[in-house]
């Protein structure tokens, strides 16, 4: 089945250190986005991507990186920039790199400070 | 500058009472598209419906039901006869091609539903 996998589902960091989380996708969407979320709090935008090699900062991009070297990944380095990186993330993806088809998640990954 | 309104932050009912969740949006342009996304407690958000700016018939999915009215700039959300299963917190999202820039969605905060048995 076709769908997008967010790895791990949960992850504790240490202060100070950089860590990575993996999202994938076998749906052949060109664009892919990273949101936060944070408890009862909405989602925000940290980057996208429309394109290989591509990609656009949202509107939390501080802190973070991304890389987008296969169609299929776009992972997520949260940096030790990041002053509060203890959240929920989520992964999603949509075809031809318009939202206007609403997006498909992944299942999250709860990223906690230790 | 494009928006989505929910209002209503925590909505609790008891079983099989009918909810209705609104959704007010923003935008000037005249081509967008409307989305309601749910969010269990597993986390995973999971799409119920899209809607276009040019189609404003209401839909009915089982006991789901959207009421989309452009005069008003609603998109409202309602579940008929609620159950426990419900309860979750639902997003209400705009895509629109504002100056040709429809790469992302718009959220709303969402509104949190409790389903009581």
């Amino acid at each position: 089945d076709g769908g997008i996998t967010q790895s791990p589902k949960y992850l504790f960091r240490k202060e100070g250190q950089n860590v990575t989380l993996s999202c994938e996708q076998n749906l052949n969407h060109d664009a892919m986005y990273w949101y936060r979320q944070d408890p009862g709090q909405g989602l925000r935008l940290i980057y996208y991507s429309q394109i290989v090699n591509d990609f656009q900062k949202g509107d939390i991009a501080e802190g973070y990186s991304v890389s987008r070297e296969k169609k299929e990944s776009f992972p997520l380095t949260v940096t030790s920039a990041q002053k509060n990186p203890t959240a929920f993330y989520l992964c999603a993806s949509t075809p031809r790199g318009t939202a206007n088809y609403g997006y498909t998640f992944g299942s999250g990954t709860r990223l906690t400070v230790v | 500058a494009q928006k989505v309104t929910q209002a209503q932050t925590e909505i609790s009912v008891v079983e099989k009472e009918d909810v209705t969740l609104d959704c007010v949006y923003e935008t000037r342009d005249t081509t967008y598209y409307l989305f309601w996304y749910k969010q269990p407690p597993s986390g995973e958000l999971v799409f119920l419906i899209r809607r276009n700016s040019f189609d404003e018939q209401n839909e009915i999915s089982g006991r789901y039901s959207w009421n989309f009215q452009k005069s008003t700039s609603s998109f409202n959300f309602t579940i008929t006869a609620s159950q426990v299963v419900d309860s979750a917190v639902y997003f209400c999202a705009l895509s629109d091609s504002g100056a040709g820039n429809n790469r992302k969605l718009i959220w709303g905060l969402g509104t949190s539903l409790a389903v009581n048995p």
